[in-house]
């Protein structure tokens, strides 16, 4: 079973603040890094698919950065916002198209 | 409109029936999977299908059982075998990024 874990669980902060989460994985076999965006009620959105070890890339005020050596993922989010809450997910992407996300790390913005 | 459907929403299977739950897409993805949602967990993977004819296990395969005999269509059913099928089940499509479904919640009674 590939093991893709994410930290923090949850995650609560106040307008404004500035966070990031974790997501490591495997480094063998790698083909992408997937991070998505769950809101409740709605299905998961692609926030960032990243591919080179040494990606990042940015969205707004949401980056992410990509080390496939090490197998880690860092997603940061600057001057969070209450619509920001909502549950990131990360997914490893390996060779043979099977995707598997981690667990979750639950966001809580409070204005 | 290119999306993926899921239906039904919700389903209520007595104990011991096989169950099927619908998935189709019209994005011409070949890639598509299936995932079950506990709460307070993850996405886990159940079964995945590179190419039409053709699938693999996931991580937790046991109980469930799928076929892929036409790209836009990705069907799983949930047998009696499935000790605890009670969750939440979402399908995706996609090669560079998965788009999913709004997702079935299937209740045993």
């Amino acid at each position: 079973i590939l093991n893709v874990e994410q930290s923090p669980q949850s995650l609560h902060v106040q307008e404004g603040d500035s966070t990031n989460f974790t997501c490591s994985f495997p480094s063998s076999n790698f083909y992408a890094l997937h991070w998505y965006r769950w809101e409740t009620a709605k299905s998961p959105e692609a926030l960032f698919v990243m591919t080179l070890n040494g990606d990042e890339k940015k969205k707004g005020r949401i980056s992410a950065t990509l080390n496939t050596k090490e197998g880690y993922s860092y997603l940061y989010i600057k001057g969070s916002q209450p619509e920001d809450s909502a549950t990131y997910l990360c997914a490893f992407l390996e060779y043979g198209n099977k995707l598997v996300f981690g667990a979750g790390t639950i966001l809580r913005v409070k204005s | 409109d290119g999306g993926i459907t899921q239906s039904p929403k919700y389903l209520f299977r007595k104990e011991g029936q096989n169950v099927t739950l619908s998935c189709e897409q019209n994005l011409n993805h070949d890639a598509m999977y299936w995932y079950r949602q506990d709460p307070g967990q993850g996405l886990r993977l159940i079964y995945y299908s590179q190419i039409v004819n053709d699938f693999q296990k996931g991580d937790i395969a046991e109980g469930y059982s799928v076929s892929r005999e036409k790209k836009e269509s990705f069907p799983l059913t949930v047998t009696s075998a499935q000790k605890n099928p009670t969750a939440f089940y979402l399908c995706a499509s996609g090669e560079t990024e998965a788009f999913f479904g709004q997702g079935t919640r299937l209740t045993v009674v």
